[in-house]
């Protein structure tokens, strides 16, 4: 039963382009979700989250947006960079445990 | 970057040995997680521990468990390996203040079972 979902193994963009980054949650409870950002041989690192409270969150490049009637978040990432290029996850706690996505590969292409 | 160190970065074992992974934090949180990342299955709980010798399973324990006898280390331990547990293999720490959840992962393990 995977209570968060990332159904797009893949995207690639073009440099300067927008990103967005699909979530989608089964589980009613989840009241906070974080995005993590992954580059091979490294740790998940933490990037930006939203609190159910809100809609949307924004952190300089990185924005977050939360339709809980939906059970559907995204990241949008604008403009991209290649440097944005890694894997993300998103994930949603409780409990003190985080569940993850399965993550989307991101490729930005120069 | 959250202080936290994984041992060893690499591991080739053959199926049947024991292999224990070590995960170490300076920052003196309470929460600790081993996790595995696998194709296909995003990060997946293995154990976590919300104190000395308070420890509980996650989401695919079968196969591991785990022990910490001190705040800063939490021990991860394959009894008998097998080719399915090649993985790799995250350490997270949280404080679990503010209400926040965030977790802060070390840089992981590769483990190869033959």
């Amino acid at each position: 039963d995977q209570q968060v979902k990332q159904n797009s193994p893949s995207l690639s963009v073009q440099e300067g382009r927008i990103s967005i980054l699909n979530c989608d949650y089964t589980n009613s409870m989840f009241d906070y979700f974080l995005w993590y950002k992954k580059y091979p041989a490294e740790g998940p690192t933490f990037l930006i989250s939203i609190s159910s409270i809100k809609d949307k969150n924004e952190d300089g490049r990185f924005t977050v947006f939360l339709n809980k009637s939906a059970k559907h978040l995204s990241l949008h990432i604008v403009p991209s960079q290649p440097g944005d290029s890694a894997v993300y996850f998103c994930a949603a706690p409780s409990y003190g445990k985080l569940t993850f996505g399965q993550g989307t590969i991101l490729t930005v292409h120069p | 970057d959250a202080g936290i160190t994984q041992s060893p970065r690499h591991k080739v074992t053959e199926t049947g040995t024991p292999v224990t992974l070590r995960c170490h934090q300076t920052e003196n949180h309470r929460y600790m997680y081993w996790y595995r990342q696998d194709p296909g299955h995003g990060l997946r709980l293995i154990h976590y521990s919300y104190g000395v010798k308070d420890t509980d399973k996650g989401e695919v324990s079968d196969g591991y468990s785990v022990s910490r006898s001190k705040t800063e280390d939490f021990l991860l331990t394959l009894e008998s390996a097998t080719s399915s547990q090649t993985s790799v293999y995250f350490c997270a720490i949280s404080a679990q203040s503010e209400g926040t959840d965030t977790q802060y992962f070390g840089p992981g393990t590769r483990l190869t079972v033959l």
